[in-house]
């Protein structure tokens, strides 16, 4: 079935230590986003990709960093610098012009 | 600004009833999106309905519809017959510089602060 996969579920971080979290996707979908949920609130925009090797910061960019060397992988890296990480990850993905976008069902993610 | 707003933190509904999730927008950009998603306990995020700013008509998808009013600037979502199942967060998610249905405008949506619904048998 085509979706979008992220990994791990839960994550634990650990004082002055870089987690990545995965996201990839069999949609076939050009573009792929990188949202933040804390807890009660909505959702905000940390990095997208539009096409493979471009990405662009979202509204909440610092303390994270993407790469996208395949159209179906959009991996983020939680930076140290990120002081606080803990919160809910989704990964979504979309087909350019195309108003829906896709979710992935998201990691936790902790500091130890 | 808040560019998103829901005012409901918590909404409740008899099964089998209508219920309407309120959400308000501000944007001074005439081409938008607007977007309805629901998340379980799960934490996925499930697509409802949306809504473009020069369609005629309100969005409907099921058991869902959108109540567009442009002057007002509100986007509110209506559940009919609700089910237990529809118990959930939902929220309400503008996208600026949407074109008609179609255009070539990405993902960045601008997310309300969500209602949870809760549906009692």
């Amino acid at each position: 079935d085509g979706g979008i996969t992220q990994s791990p579920k839960y994550l634990f971080r650990k004082e002055g230590q870089n987690v990545t979290l995965s996201c990839e996707q069999n949609l076939n979908h050009d573009a792929m986003y990188w949202y933040r949920q804390d807890p009660g609130q909505g959702l905000r925009l940390i990095y997208y990709s539009q096409i493979v090797n471009d990405f662009q910061k979202g509204d909440i960019a610092e303390g994270y960093s993407v790469s996208r060397e395949k159209k179906e992988s959009f991996p983020l890296t939680v930076t140290s610098a990120q002081k606080n990480p803990t919160a809910f990850y989704l990964c979504a993905s979309s087909i350019t012009g195309i108003q829906k976008l896709f979710f992935g069902s998201g990691t936790q993610l902790s500091v130890l | 600004a808040q560019k998103i707003t829901q005012t409901q933190p918590g909404m409740f509904v008899q099964e089998k009833e209508a219920v309407t999730l309120d959400c308000t927008y501000d944007t001074s950009d005439p081409s938008y999106g607007l977007f309805w998603y629901k998340q379980p306990s799960s934490g996925e995020m499930i697509f409802l309905i949306y809504q473009g700013s020069y369609d005629q008509q309100n969005a409907t998808e099921g058991r869902y519809s959108l109540n567009f009013q442009k002057a007002r600037k509100s986007a509110n979502l209506v559940i009919s017959a609700s089910q237990l199942g529809d118990s959930a967060m939902y929220f309400c998610a503008m996208r600026e510089g949407d074109g008609n249905a179609g255009g070539t405008s990405y993902g960045k949506l601008t997310f309300g602060q969500g209602t949870i619904l809760t549906v009692h048998p």
